[in-house]
């Protein structure tokens, strides 16, 4: 199975921050990668699909890099609505899928 | 894409329980299907998936679930199942089906306690 691991677990910052999360496969996932913010009490919000393309009504502050087994997430400059926990997820029909552990994103 | 998720609810330990997810606005037949749970300020968990017949039609569980959840599949009615049996406390969660990261269900929230 593909193993998931995802930094950092805790983040603080700022409104207005430039901030970026990373997530590394145990193995090569290809593009097949997500990244979903979530907030509590709520389903999972997809944000980024296929390592960087932004699904539709996300806002451009939000993008997504990487392949392979090295991925990340950045956000330009936070907005307070952004203060949430965010996971990557590795996905593939022809594979097991699995999450990272999250990062929560909180004000500093 | 729309998922439905029902059949969540509070069953005492060792007992078992049925989810449903009822899916529209995609090809069903054609879909992956997974489950994914998340326990109470926890993660996001893969708890199995069910590949379409175009696919192999196989069916994967995770390790903590394996011998005791059971996904299946009705393609007449555009549902995918998640039986559940020999549920333990650990099993509490709330469990959400998806057909890949543009198609999540709202999610239904099984309680094991006695």
């Amino acid at each position: 199975d593909i193993q998931m691991t995802q930094s950092p677990s805790t983040l603080s910052a700022s409104v207005g921050d430039r901030v970026t999360i990373t997530c590394r496969a145990s193995q090569s996932v290809s593009s097949w990668l997500a990244w979903y913010q979530q907030k509590p009490g709520r389903a999972p919000k997809l944000l980024i699909y296929k390592a960087s393309s932004l699904e539709s009504g996300v806002p451009s502050r939000f993008s997504g890099s990487g392949s392979g087994t090295e991925f990340t997430l950045t956000i330009s400059s936070l907005q307070p609505d952004d203060f949430a926990t965010y996971y990557c997820q590795q996905y593939n029909s022809y594979s097991t899928c699995s999450f990272g552990q999250g990062t929560k994103l909180d004000l500093k | 894409v729309q998922l439905v998720e029902s059949g969540g609810g509070l069953v005492k330990p060792g007992g078992s329980l049925r989810l449903s997810c009822a899916a529209s606005g995609f090809t069903f037949n054609k879909a992956w299907m997974i489950w994914v749970r998340q326990a109470p300020g926890k993660g996001l968990e893969w708890v199995g998936q069910s590949r379409s017949i175009t696919d192999g039609g196989t069916i994967d569980y995770a390790a903590p679930v394996k011998g005791r959840f059971t996904i299946s599949r009705d393609e007449s009615k555009n549902t995918l199942y998640l039986q559940m049996d020999s549920l333990t406390t650990e099993d509490t969660a709330v469990y959400y089906c998806s057909t890949g990261p543009r198609g999540w269900g709202q999610g239904t929230l099984v309680t094991v306690s006695s």
